[in-house]
């Protein structure tokens, strides 16, 4: 069993529909909770930062974690076809980057 | 602020031919990682050094990949003799290296076909 598992997708939606996005993992010592986002031919770029349970909201975007059932969330609303890129979420038990474990990321694409 | 900066961003060999990535972090950033992305996979971590030194090794193949980062700024990582399954994405990043800060900063890559 992954440490992180994330559906591959893809997920297609059109624009201005909330999109859904989740992992689940197994380590109860993951303490950090992280999405990037990955535009094609590009690196991932931090788009939120959640430490242990709740919600954090920045705009269009809500993380979500729920440790008690090992699973995280990213919502996206109003997307728009910019949002179309791979999201990749990532955790780690500790600070400073340490052992930071990637899921394998959700492909989107917004549809115009 | 200038990012991450990765030579060469493709890159094609033969199998059991070498080859050597170099990544210029963001300056003043003291931590630099080192990921290797597959198809359709995320990112997993090779290499993390603190300043010059390393913290986690721990799933580099060690038998043909090394890597350095001399005077704690740029980095070098190396493949030696490649096989045809390190066929990937190269990721650099880099951060503050600040002990409560989780945000890591990554270059564009480099894409590695092996043959």
């Amino acid at each position: 069993q992954k440490e992180v598992e994330q559906d591959p997708g893809p997920l297609s939606v059109p624009e201005g529909a909330i999109v859904s996005l989740n992992c689940t993992y197994s380590n109860s010592a993951f303490q950090y909770f992280m999405w990037y986002r990955q535009y094609s031919r590009k690196g991932p770029e931090l788009l939120m930062y959640t430490y242990s349970s709740g919600n954090k909201e920045d705009g269009r975007f809500t993380a979500q974690v729920d440790k008690s059932s090992k699973y995280i969330s990213l919502f996206i609303r109003d997307s728009q076809p910019s949002d179309s890129a791979t999201y990749l979420c990532a955790m780690s038990v500790g600070t400073g980057g340490f052992k930071t474990i990637f899921g394998a990321g959700t492909r989107l694409f917004v549809k115009a | 602020e200038a990012g991450v900066a990765q030579s060469p961003r493709y890159k094609i060999i033969e199998k059991r031919q070498s080859v050597a990535f170099w990544c210029n972090p963001i300056s003043g950033h003291a931590t630099l990682y080192w990921y290797q992305q597959i198809l359709g996979q995320g990112p997993k971590l090779l290499i993390q050094f603190q300043n010059n030194g390393v913290v986690d090794d721990s799933q580099l193949p060690k038998d043909r990949f090394s890597a350095e980062r001399l005077k704690g700024v740029d980095s070098t990582l190396k493949i030696q003799p490649a096989k045809l399954e390190d066929s990937a994405v190269y990721l650099c990043a880099s951060s503050p290296g600040q002990i409560s800060y989780n945000e890591q900063f990554f270059g564009p890559g480099t894409r590695l076909t092996v043959l």
